[in-house]
């Protein structure tokens, strides 16, 4: 069967700080990954997105950026966090259109 | 005009009672609709699909699709207190392969 596993849970990190969010996917090849942030009380937000290796597109222009530098691994990044990057990022996996299955989520404060 | 459309709620419905969500898309081309269960804290969880117009059952869930206007509803049965969540409807329009979301309804099921 197919799981997804994120880390860490949660991380605080100060302002200016890098940062490294990783998302593997077992039991599945060459699956759409996608990257989405949930600020508090808001939508989920697409961020990136990625229809193989090294290749990523961009939603929203922002602080962060993304690689894959694996079929089954994504990773977003950051070399200087901003107070606003603070939210709930949630990677995804997909094969066709039959739905996203997220992983637990890394829960992340910029102080 | 968003591209998908929920009311924010909170929802209240007493046990056992049967929980109306409802949901409205703006691209016509959309062929795939999903509706998600978040509980709070967590990541949101696949509970239903549909791709056809009419309805479809899974246990205590009926979600009910109508293209023609443009319109989403996911129905729960025999309301539980665990049942009470944020409710997220998500669509991939016509000719995309990302989802997109509603900003979710909240459902509280009292006792």
């Amino acid at each position: 069967s197919q799981t997804i596993h994120q880390w860490p849970a949660t991380l605080v990190q100060p302002v200016g700080s890098p940062l490294s969010l990783e998302c593997t996917v077992e039991g599945t090849s060459n699956p759409n990954l996608y990257w989405y942030r949930q600020a508090a009380g808001r939508g989920l937000q697409l961020l990136f997105y990625s229809v193989g290796i090294g290749q990523i597109s961009s939603e929203v222009p922002q602080n962060l950026s993304a690689s894959r530098p694996q079929d089954r691994q994504f990773i977003l990044s950051s070399k200087k966090l901003l107070l606003s990057d603070s939210g709930f990022y949630l990677c995804a996996w997909s094969v066709n259109d039959r739905g996203y299955t997220f992983g637990s989520g890394t829960r992340l404060t910029v102080v | 005009q968003k591209e998908v459309e929920q009311n924010s709620g909170p929802l209240s419905v007493p046990e056992g009672a049967i929980a109306s969500l409802n949901c409205t898309y703006s691209d016509r081309g959309s062929q795939s609709f999903f509706w998600y269960r978040q509980y709070s804290g967590k990541s949101p969880e696949l509970i239903m699909s549909i791709y056809s117009n009419g309805d479809k059952e899974d246990g205590r869930f009926t979600a009910q699709l109508n293209k023609a206007s443009q319109y989403v509803s996911l129905l729960i049965r025999d309301s539980q207190p665990s049942d009470s969540a944020t409710y997220l409807c998500a669509v991939i329009p016509g000719g995309g392969n990302k989802l997109t979301f509603g900003t979710g309804t909240q459902l509280k099921v009292e006792l």
